[in-house]
């Protein structure tokens, strides 16, 4: 059974950079089927694709948050990161992070990162 | 205009059945596009529920059962999840989404309300 579980700071200063782990049980993370992906979701609002990255190491990010994220991978841990720089309140959300298949089959619980001072 | 548009909201009585809309941005076809439905419910994260391309190109998610089903109404240019046989337990929130210019987009959700 695939198990995905995020981890990070819940707190983080407006201006500073968001930084999340999300640890990958009962599979591979190196396996070039599958994609690694972060999605967030602010309270009482939709879903939002941050970007993705591939067993190999290959990326794709959301036009939206292109000039400021970097997705990466730890095969030797089993676990991928996500790295949003220069946050405001607005990245205040439930960050999920998820394993891409034919879909987003496996999501973690969901990290809640705060932005404020 | 969003890439995807769906109704905020839908309400739906116990026993019937629900058809849930996904409608792509005008100039993009959805003959083209697998559409891949998710369930939220309250507290929790999204699950998968099946993606839907043509009836010979689909994917049921893993223990999703059969009364969830997708289609395409390509005269509205759009998705559609029809959920039959409503039960309470299928009042959440739901997505689609696509695989659109190089990421995912995802519509802005459909709040069904079974009641």
């Amino acid at each position: 059974q695939v198990q995905l579980q995020e981890s990070g700071p819940g707190l983080v200063k407006p201006s500073q950079t968001l930084s999340l782990t999300c640890a990958v049980s009962g599979d591979s993370i190196s396996s070039a089927s599958y994609y690694w992906t972060w999605i967030r979701q602010p309270a009482g609002k939709g879903l939002e694709w941050i970007g993705r990255i591939s067993g190999t190491g290959s990326t794709n990010y959301s036009p939206s948050f292109q000039s400021r994220v970097t997705i990466s991978v730890d095969a030797s841990k089993n676990q991928f990161s996500l790295e949003l720089t220069s946050v405001t309140a607005a990245d205040t959300a439930v960050y999920y992070c998820a394993r891409d298949y034919w879909g987003l089959e496996y999501w973690g619980q969901g990290a809640l990162v705060t932005v404020s001072s | 205009q969003a890439v995807l548009t769906q109704p905020s909201s839908l309400s739906a009585s116990p026993g019937a059945s629900a058809s849930l809309t996904c409608t792509l941005r005008s100039g993009i076809n959805v003959d083209t596009y697998k559409i891949y439905w998710y369930q939220q419910k309250p507290g929790s994260p999204p699950q998968f529920l099946l993606k839907y391309k043509s009836d010979s190109d689909k994917q049921q998610g893993s223990g999703v059962p059969s009364r969830f089903s997708g289609s395409k109404d390509a005269s509205a240019n759009a998705g559609i999840l029809l959920i039959s046989g409503l039960q309470s337990e299928d009042e959440a929130d739901y997505y689609c989404t696509i695989w659109h210019s190089g990421g995912v987009v995802f519509g802005g959700g459909t709040k069904l309300t079974v009641l």
